[in-house]
């Protein structure tokens, strides 16, 4: 299995509602991340997580709160959103080790959100 | 981090080979060379990658400037399928620096 899983593929919420989006992988990679993408825009990274521990947050407003359940699942729990969130959230995961080499991330097809 | 400049946007005929440029000035010699492409409604898909050495594998061939301040994506043969942003990224070997997107070139295929 060489893929990551992200549900749902498209989600519209209200700005006071609560939603979570997840994330599954089965490649025993131990770095998992989350990045945020704003149309004809690049990729920008949100959080990693390595060996289910957040290691990196790149100063994201706290109406998302990341969680890491185990070394497979990553989420992506939504409070209180405004509508210049709506973006597409990608979920990546690799190898943690430090080194530039390999195949590097493998990618979800994400979560196109909208936030009404 | 080192940065890499590519072109906005190239254009290509169908079954023709396509040249994709980066400029990399001031990568670093542990930096590694990472293209990545995204098609549409897609996430980013990991193309190749290579230190020094011209690289190639079945989905495409990269080239290396001997001083490494530049480098090539080479797609022999462009089909239609072949249609997206390209990206051109720099990741050091010696650290856990994450993959940080620049703007890329978006690769339209002419039938």
């Amino acid at each position: 299995d060489t893929e990551v899983t992200q549900t749902p593929k498209h989600l519209v919420m209200g700005m006071t509602n609560k939603k979570s989006l997840k994330c599954e992988q089965h490649m025993g990679h131990r770095a998992m991340y989350w990045y945020k993408q704003k149309a004809k825009k690049p990729p920008e990274l949100m959080f990693v997580y390595s060996y289910e521990k957040l290691s990196i947050n790149e100063s994201v407003p706290s109406r998302f709160s990341p969680e890491c359940p185990n070394s497979s699942l990553l989420n992506l729990h939504l409070h209180a959103l405004q509508p210049e969130d709506s973006a597409l959230y990608l979920c990546a995961s690799s190898r943690p080790e430090r080194t530039g080499q390999g195949r590097g991330y493998t990618f979800g097809s994400g979560t196109r959100l909208t936030v009404v | 981090d080192a940065k890499t400049t590519q072109p906005n946007s190239m254009e290509s005929n169908e079954e023709e080979p396509v040249h994709l440029p980066c400029n990399h000035s001031t990568i670093s010699g542990t930096d590694y060379i990472h293209w990545y492409r995204q098609l549409p409604s897609q996430g980013p898909e990991y193309v190749i990658h290579g230190l020094t050495s011209n690289v190639n594998n079945r989905m495409a061939s990269l080239a290396i400037a001997e001083d490494r301040k530049s480098s090539t994506l080479i797609l022999h043969r462009a089909t239609l399928r072949d249609a997206a942003v390209y990206y051109c990224i720099l990741r050091d070997v010696g650290s856990a620096r994450q993959l940080t997107f620049g703007s890329g070139t978006q690769l339209t295929v002419l039938p």
